[in-house]
């Protein structure tokens, strides 16, 4: 199966500009899940989606935002961006099994770029 | 507030050594606990652990949750250069899929 895929990989943008990332879940998977890492803050999450619904929300400002399509893939908008939303943005999917666990797959991440 | 604390934050070994890595945790509604390895990208999944006392394994990487204590350890045995990456631990609450990420410990493993 095909991992996780996020695009763009690299985004560079300026200051009260707005950003558009998009997430692919692996194949059958319908949570996807969205993290900020920074090297101060490390890795922090920002929402979860399932079924086109908003399941879970980080501590983040409502500048964040975010929205699952039917075939599950997503994607989180930054409004308004400063220069602390630089960082390496993750989306990670996942499949709940018949235990009600489940396995987070992370893809490969958009680094963006405030400048 | 849901808290994950790794220790060490950073550790230098030389290749062939065995290590060990600690996680404990403080979460309201814990489900599992799992350890991913990230190298330059995206976290690479390691384990999940759900119940206490049962070591899992995978080649010379293993790991073990004490739900009473609070707290896993990742052992990794006879290291190699390889190893050398950021090692994240996680836990998992029992609504959703919200993952509450340590600091990490970051490995390095010389020649």
């Amino acid at each position: 199966k095909a991992g996780v895929t996020q695009t763009p990989r690299y985004l560079i943008k300026t200051r009260g500009q707005q950003v558009t990332l998009s997430c692919s879940p692996i194949s059958g998977h319908r949570s996807v899940s969205w993290y900020q890492q920074t090297p101060g803050q490390g890795l922090q999450f920002l929402f979860e989606y399932f079924s086109e619904t908003q399941r879970n929300k980080g501590n983040f400002p409502g500048r964040f935002s975010g929205r699952q399509f039917s075939n599950s893939r997503s994607e989180m908008n930054v409004s308004t961006l400063e220069l602390g939303d630089s960082a390496l943005y993750l989306c990670a999917s996942s499949l709940v099994d018949s235990t009600g666990t489940d396995t987070q797959y992370f893809g490969p991440g958009t680094r963006l770029t405030v400048l | 507030e849901d808290k994950v604390v790794q220790s060490p934050l950073s550790l230098v070994v030389h290749e062939g050594d065995t290590v060990t890595l600690n996680c404990s945790y403080e979460v309201t509604n814990f489900r599992s606990l799992l350890w991913y390895k990230q190298e330059k990208k995206a976290p690479t999944f390691l384990f999940m652990l759900t119940s206490s006392g049962i070591e899992k394994k995978s080649g010379r990487l293993s790991s073990i949750l004490d739900k009473k204590e609070l707290f896993s350890i990742l052992n990794i045995t006879a290291t190699q250069t390889g190893d050398s990456a950021v090692y994240l631990c996680a836990v998992a609450e029992t609504s959703g899929s919200r993952l509450t990420f340590g600091e990490g410990t970051q490995l390095t493993v010389n020649p």
